[in-house]
This record gives C-alpha cells, sequence and structure tokens, in this order.
C-alpha cells in the first residue's frame, strides 16, 4: 500500500537557521505529494504542493522537489521564523475517485528567538 | 466565510454515550473525508463521500457511522463512546483528486 516516512521529530532550530525536514515515500500509482501545517490549536493547511516530477511547490519560503529517483519531496526554508513554530505533515494522494490522503507521523517544529 | 466548517470544536462526554460531529462546506466540492488525529498527531483516512456516496470506508469499528444528507455536509456519528475514540476529528473537503481542504478538528474527549 501507500507509505509517507518523515524523519524523526522533534526538531529545534534558532531563528533564521536553515531548515532541512525529510520526506520519502512509497505508492501504488503515480502520487501528487503535499506538505501540510497545523500551527498550535488549529487545523490543517496545505503548505506547497508537487504533481509532477521534477515540480517544485513553494510557498511563504518553503520549497520542496518532486524526486522520482528517490521518491522524496524534502521540505526545505533557508531562514525560519518564530511564527514557523508548528507541526508539518508530508502527504501522498493518488488520482481517482478514492483519492484519500495517506500522511506520515508528522514532525514538531520549534523554532528559538 | 469559512471554506469547511465544524461544530463542535470541543465534545467532552461519557463512555458509552452516542454523539454527533456536523461538517459543512461551502466551496462547492463534490468529495468530503473524515479524518482522526490521534494523541501522537498521526492522521488517517475514515472515510469518504463523493457526491453522497460512501466511496472509502477504512478498518473503523461499526459503531462510527457517516451520513452525508447532501453533498455540502458530512456528519460523524459514534454509538457507545470508548475511551479510545479520544481524538481530533478533521473534516476536509475536495474537489476530486484535487487539493484538500480542512475543517479546524473537534476534539472529542472520551471520560
Amino acid at each position: 500500500g501507500d507509505s509517507v516516512t518523515q524523519m524523526e521529530g522533534p526538531v529545534t532550530l534558532s531563528e533564521e537557521a536553515f531548515l532541512t525536514i525529510n520526506c520519502t515515500y512509497t505508492a501504488t500509482g503515480y502520487p501528487s505529494l503535499f506538505w501540510y501545517v497545523q500551527y498550535p490549536g488549529e487545523g490543517l493547511q496545505l503548505l506547497l504542493k508537487a504533481t509532477k516530477a521534477d515540480d517544485k511547490g513553494s510557498n511563504k519560503g518553503f520549497e520542496a522537489t518532486y524526486r522520482k529517483e528517490t521518491t522524496s519531496f524534502h521540505l526545505e526554508k533557508g531562514s525560519v521564523q518564530v511564527s514557523d513554530s508548528a507541526v508539518y505533515f508530508c502527504a501522498l494522494s493518488v488520482a481517482g475517485a478514492n483519492s484519500k490522503l495517506t500522511f506520515g507521523k508528522g514532525i514538531t517544529l520549534s523554532v528559538r528567538p | 466565510d469559512t471554506a469547511v466548517s465544524q461544530t463542535p470544536k470541543y465534545l467532552v462526554t461519557q463512555m458509552g454515550n452516542d454523539k454527533s460531529i456536523k461538517c459543512e462546506q461551502n466551496l462547492g466540492h463534490d468529495t468530503m473525508y473524515w479524518y482522526k488525529q490521534d494523541s501522537k498527531k498521526f492522521l488517517k483516512i475514515m472515510f469518504s463521500y463523493n457526491n453522497k456516496e460512501l466511496i472509502i470506508n477504512e478498518t473503523v469499528p461499526n459503531r462510527f457511522s457517516p451520513k452525508s444528507p447532501d453533498k455540502a455536509h458530512l456528519n460523524l456519528h459514534i454509538n457507545s463512546l470508548e475511551l479510545g475514540d479520544s481524538a481530533v476529528y478533521f473534516c476536509a473537503s475536495s474537489q476530486t483528486s484535487q487539493e484538500q481542504f480542512f475543517g479546524p478538528g473537534t476534539r472529542l474527549t472520551v471520560l
């Protein structure tokens, strides 16, 4: 079946540090890939997505590139802010009427001032 | 205007009770979902409806029964609540195969 593996957390960084959160996947079809973010006490928001190999999704300074050869979709940001503190979920979806999202376990990011 | 809304936001109840959570979306989407987030933040699909028709039913106890009166609403009824049902339940909607939009969640606590 489909699955998403995220690096173990939590992650604590100082403000303006570089961020990488690793994500790899296995899928039976050709998936679309997503990063969702959950701020404290809130629901999930889509951060960025990529629908085909070599696509780069980007939003709010975050980027991730769909790498089919390594089945990866790592999230990066050059300079994190305190306001980026949240839980980050990598997810995949295979197109079709049953296009559920399969999530990784999520990783908590805390950014210190 | 809220795109995907859920009520209630918090629900505290005793074991053995029956409760419902409601979800509404005003995005005109044709597919709606229920996800469960456990205490370790892990998210898992429970159900999905497409145009009021059940299309995904993961391994969920039959105490959980979704109902979709129309394509803008997907409610979740839970019978005989157990301690292990305590979690945050998220509703989501999408146009088929497109990005999913999530509601704010309902935190269910079973005592």
